[in-house]
């Protein structure tokens, strides 16, 4: 079976400052991972997937997350956050079958 | 290349009526999904269409809950009767593919309250 597990619902850093949110996930065949975002108002937007090939993702807007296995883990990172970052991620994992199983999503705010 | 497009934005009805969602997927997109998400709870999945079939329902709720793809295009998603519970935020997302690598891309949802 698969699940997600996203610590911290709200997670607020000051702007510049190094942008960390947790995701683990369970999985019993070898995970696709993925990390959304949604601004508000929006529909859900691919900032970047894991798909097994190189373990540190890049995606969108400076964001990169590692895929680490033996801590089931697949943490979202930016270096340096800006006033635009703030919105809800989520990490999901895909399933055989193309189900997505998401996390309950992390709040981000960005103290100017 | 239009994204999936979902109507209505927002939809306020009372307890006992009767609610229609549409998605309209990315032309091209075989597969079709709906997701809601209760507030504050995790993005839940509910089905998944395959051009007109129905390839996985076991997320719907009950029986209140009809999904159609007539056609192999857009999708409508029914609830009658409305309850209380099923207030929240409901996405559409479509893919080309379906083997879980192809990303799947959402609307921005449809915001759902029953009174």
């Amino acid at each position: 079976a698969q699940s997600v597990t996203q610590l911290g619902s709200h997670v607020s850093v000051s702007e510049g400052a190094l942008v960390l949110l947790r995701c683990n996930y369970s999985s019993s065949v070898p995970p696709y991972l993925f990390w959304y975002v949604q601004y508000p108002n929006q529909g859900l937007q691919l900032l970047l997937k894991y798909t097994s090939a190189a373990t540190l993702v890049k995606g969108i807007n400076g964001f990169e997350a590692e895929f680490k296995k033996s801590e089931t883990s697949f943490h979202l990172t930016k270096p340096s956050a800006h006033m635009s970052d703030a919105a809800e991620y989520f990490c999901a994992v895909s399933a055989p079958g193309n189900q997505f199983y998401f996390g309950t999503g992390t709040s981000l705010t960005v103290i100017p | 290349e239009a994204g999936v497009t979902q109507f209505p934005s927002h939809s306020v009805i009372e307890k006992g009526q009767t609610v229609t969602l549409r998605c309209d997927p990315i032309s091209g997109h075989d597969n079709l999904y709906w997701y809601r998400r209760v507030m504050g709870k995790e993005i839940k999945f509910l089905l998944h269409f395959v051009k007109e079939s129905k390839q996985d329902e076991s997320g719907m709720p009950n029986n209140r809950f009809l999904a159609e793809r007539t056609g192999g295009t857009y999708s409508t998603l029914k609830v009658q009767p409305a309850e209380l519970e099923d207030s929240g935020v409901y996405f559409c997302a479509s893919s080309q593919d379906r083997t879980g690598l192809e990303t799947q891309y959402f609307g921005p949802g449809t915001r759902l309250l029953v009174l």
